[in-house]
């Protein structure tokens, strides 16, 4: 355990569903991040909360929705997901972005 | 072309080889971290560097801040060694960019 934690591990859903992935950490730390990672490619960074204000939306489309409702919690809310977004979604978190980030174990979304 | 790039994509290699991997990067960076992540997804910090070198166990990690180049280098390596190799760099303004991985796999 890293000291993030990620749920659910897996998640299939459908293209009309809604679901809720869920990110916790209790490392102290002011920033959390949703990170997409599609396969042989480079983590991208989509949402990125300071203080629990989001301070950066890296155009991602509005069909995923993140809430951060206190520093330990974030979420990310799906709805109307396409196929192509199939992908491990890995939250991290820092303190300021020094030092590194500490990342959860993802979750593995399949969209059919 | 991606600011973090790595080689090789992909590494196989018998167990007890001395295993390279190489990151350049092309941004300025405050440190740049090796990562590694296991198949089921969760990632780990291996180093974080800023100048010279670090080892830790089996691992070492090398950085040349003039030539923006990083190596980590697994010497005895074992099967369990079996993972992907991240390098990430740390941006002047606190951001994170990613190299798009390197997949060993050590054979036993």
């Amino acid at each position: 355990e890293t000291g993030v934690t990620q749920t659910p591990r897996h998640l299939v859903m459908g293209m009309t569903n809604k679901k809720s992935l869920k990110c916790e950490q209790h490392l102290g730390h002011n920033a959390m991040y949703w990170y997409k990672q599609s396969a042989k490619k480079p983590l991208e960074l989509m949402f990125v909360y300071s203080l629990e204000e989001r301070v950066e939306n890296n155009s991602v489309p509005s069909r995923f929705s993140p809430e951060c409702p206190n520093s330990s919690h974030l979420f990310l809310h799906l709805h109307t997901l396409q196929p192509e977004d199939s992908a491990l979604y890995l939250c991290a978190s820092s303190q300021s972005g020094r030092y590194g980030y500490t990342f959860g174990s993802g979750t593995r979304l399949t969209v059919v | 072309k991606n600011e973090v790039e790595q080689s090789p994509q992909n590494l196989t290699a018998q167990e007890g080889e001395f295993i390279t991997i190489n990151c350049s990067y092309s941004v300025g960076i405050s440190a740049l971290h090796w990562l590694q992540q296991h198949p089921g997804g969760g990632i780990v910090s291996l180093f974080m560097l800023s100048s010279g070198k670090k080892k830790h166990g089996r691992l070492i990690a090398t950085i040349n801040i003039q030539e923006k180049h990083s190596s980590l280098h697994i010497t005895a390596s074992h099967p369990r060694d079996s993972a992907v190799y991240i390098c990430a760099v740390l941006g002047n303004n606190n951001d994170m960019r990613f190299g798009a991985g390197t997949r060993l796999t050590v054979k036993p």
